[in-house]
């Protein structure tokens, strides 16, 4: 499976649109990206997930690049409780839940 | 729709008790799966359960055990408990055990061994 690669830590001011890249250059033709956020102490939360057109939901917004080896998630009014660390993970249709794992992920601060 | 429920949300045991956590899926989901998530590993796969059957093992002692009853609720033991189990324990369920990615997780379970 495609390995994912986020940087550390980002702040946003709130009401503004927070925009988490994320590069999966070695995802494969039938991988999806997914994204997921954890709220400290609390457990992780699907946010939204695509394979090669751009997706939105109530939560969010997935861009995915043409080539397909990178992405952006965006939150397009940021708030307080938008502070999260953020996950991006690549998954094929028959990737099992045993091998399901997080890294280190984008802590996003969003500042008042 | 209610999520997935884990109970107890906190708990401290000390040095060799043991302790079971539950796991109540999302209405019509199946499959449910355990994780135990610690500052220095990350999250750690424990054991998935599917229709009562359990499908897959993580790489941990026979300390650590799970079942699923019939309602598709499951719950996991840690018998003899040690101080590396102190974690946040998460239980996710998914739609009829299919791979697709999207696993519901609960809150979780924080231990602390003492």
């Amino acid at each position: 499976d495609a390995k994912t690669t986020q940087p550390t830590s980002m702040d946003c001011a709130e009401g503004r649109a927070a925009n988490l890249p994320c590069n999966h250059s070695t995802i494969s033709g039938n991988e999806y990206v997914y994204w997921y956020r954890q709220i400290h102490s609390q457990g992780p939360q699907y946010i939204i997930h695509g394979l090669k057109n751009n997706e939105t939901n109530e939560m969010a917004s997935l861009i995915i690049t043409e080539d397909r080896k990178s992405s952006t998630l965006i939150l397009p009014h940021a708030t307080l409780r938008d502070t999260a660390v953020y996950y991006c993970i690549v998954r094929g249709p028959n990737f099992g839940n045993e091998k399901l794992t997080f890294g280190t992920g984008t802590r996003l601060t969003i500042i008042p | 729709k209610a999520g997935v429920t884990q109970t107890p949300r906190y708990l401290i045991k000390t040095r060799g008790q043991q302790v079971t956590l539950s796991c109540s899926p999302i209405s019509g989901h199946r499959s449910v799966s355990w994780y135990q998530q610690t500052p220095g590993q990350g999250l750690q796969f424990l054991f998935e359960y599917f229709s009562e059957t359990q499908r897959n093992k993580g790489n941990f002692p026979g300390r650590f055990s799970g079942r699923q009853f019939s309602n598709s609720r499951s719950e996991m033991n840690v018998s003899t408990l040690e101080l590396g189990d102190s974690a946040l324990y998460l239980c996710a369920s998914n739609l009829q055990g299919e791979n697709t990615g999207e696993l519901f997780f609960g809150e979780g379970s924080r231990l602390t061994v003492l």
